[in-house]
């Protein structure tokens, strides 16, 4: 019964280049949501997915930064030309529904993160 | 005792005391909060959540408190353990709008 699982974990990049990171929900989960966490700070939403669908992406940079989460495969986290400053960790978190019911099958559980270092 | 460090609010605990964990959240209009436990290097871990229609819930070892009133939320670990030792962080969610955290608490255990 595998949890909410990202890759790589660690990725490094020169500025300038692309970063992809991935993440595959729980089963059974078919909401995703991407955050972003600098150290000893808490994480940040960025957006939220649904199958092919952005359902909230106001967390997210309008520039370099997209997310996708296609019928078939992981979501994918993409930042292009990347800064130092891009430089965090990406969490992935994924649930059930995405009701704002408060209910259970509402909690995201979260995956290991990716460490993202921009030389 | 409870000390502010460099970055996070750190609260040294002995093990087998119980320790309250503090959390004062922002939105009035939040109906779900949810307590997570981030260790160093890995995701956050659910703990516990509670809905605004209540004001106490216990889960295995972990009790949450919520005040509205005072915009309020604690977590309480009883007999705390060195495994317990991590940091953490409450969140806070209003209907379909995304999870807001918190700063977070950092929890050292001392053996």
């Amino acid at each position: 019964n595998a949890g909410v699982m990202q890759n790589p974990r660690h990725l490094v990049r020169r500025r300038g280049q692309e970063a992809r990171l991935r993440c595959s929900p729980m089963k059974g989960h078919s909401h995703v949501y991407w955050y972003r966490q600098l150290p000893e700070e808490g994480l940040k939403f960025m957006v939220y997915l649904q199958k092919e669908n952005i359902i909230d992406e106001s967390g997210m940079p309008k520039e370099r930064f997209s997310a996708e989460f296609p019928k078939e495969g992981p979501s994918i986290l993409r930042i292009q030309q990347v800064v130092r400053g891009d430089s965090a960790a990406y969490f992935c978190a994924s649930s059930r529904s995405g009701l704002g019911l408060a209910q259970a099958s509402d909690t995201q559980y979260f995956g290991p993160g990716t460490r993202l270092t921009v030389l | 005792g409870e000390s502010v460090g460099l970055h996070l609010p750190t609260l040294s605990v002995q093990e087998g005391d119980n320790s309250i964990i503090n959390c004062a959240y922002s939105n009035s209009a939040s109906d779900y909060f949810i307590w997570y436990k981030q260790e160093s290097g890995k995701g956050p871990q659910f703990i516990i959540d509670i809905r605004s229609n209540m004001d106490k819930r216990q889960g295995q070892r972990v009790t949450v408190l919520l005040n509205k009133t005072v915009k309020h939320l604690s977590l309480q670990i009883a007999a705390t353990q060195p495994g317990d030792s991590a940091v953490y962080f409450c969140a806070e969610k209003q209907g379909n709008t995304p999870l807001v955290f918190g700063k977070g608490t950092r929890l050292s255990v001392i053996a």
